[in-house]
């Protein structure tokens, strides 16, 4: 079975600092990894996927088969960078998410 | 752009009452997913329906079952419940893979129910 974990629950940076939110999962296979994102009062919403290698809002994160992480980084650290964030895999030809427990990411001023 | 729509948003009930939830995913998506997620835990699958057909199923209740209609809309039923099933339940959609219609894995997601059970 597939397992997502995410260390920190809580993770706060100043401003302008980079971040780092670490993701790592337990699977046989090729795994499909995401991060999705919860700001304040809004709905669950993706932020990055693994396969399309894009930056998003400032946010990368490269998929570690060898480490089995899919860490998401961001260079500059700002304020609406506050928010829920979790990482996800699904199994290839499986489209259920299986989660991580989440990491609240506070961004102080 | 319409998004998935859940309702009721808010719902509360007392031990051993049955609840209803309901999902309307987003139009021209075809698989409905729903995921509950209790006080400070991760969202856990419980089930999911492709072209109204249960397409996989998690860690739900044998005292939960789920259905999804000739519109696509699904209703997720609750019977006895218990106080530890009070829990936001999320409700996401996703146009199928095999549809033609985009193969992003992107799941789109509800506001959610949250259920208190008193």
């Amino acid at each position: 079975a597939q397992r997502v974990t995410q260390p920190e629950k809580l993770l706060s940076v100043f401003k302008g600092a980079p971040v780092e939110l670490k993701c790592n999962y337990s699977y046989s296979g090729s795994p499909e990894l995401f991060w999705y994102v919860q700001y304040s009062r809004q709905r669950l919403q993706l932020l990055l996927r693994h396969i399309s290698r894009e930056s998003i809002k400032g946010f990368t994160a490269d998929l570690n088969k060898g480490e089995t992480s899919f860490h998401l980084k961001k260079p500059f650290a700002q304020e609406e960078d506050s928010a829920m964030y979790y990482c996800a895999l699904k199994r290839r030809g499986n489209e259920k998410l299986t989660f991580g427990t989440g990491t609240r990411l506070t961004i102080i001023p | 752009a319409a998004g998935v729509i859940q309702s009721p948003r808010h719902l509360i009930k007392e031990k051993r009452e049955t609840a209803t939830l309901k999902c309307y995913p987003i139009p021209r998506h075809d698989t409905v997913y729903w995921y509950q997620q209790g006080p400070g835990q991760d969202p856990q699958f419980l089930i999911s329906f492709y072209e109204k057909m249960q397409s996989d199923k998690g860690s739900i209740p044998d005292r939960f079952s789920a259905q999804q209609f000739s519109d696509y809309h699904s209703e997720l039923n609750m019977s006895s419940l218990e106080l530890g099933d009070s829990a936001l339940y999320f409700c996401a959609s996703s146009p199928s893979r095999t549809s033609g219609r985009g193969d992003t894995g992107e799941l789109f997601f509800g506001e959610g129910s949250r259920l208190t059970v008193l």
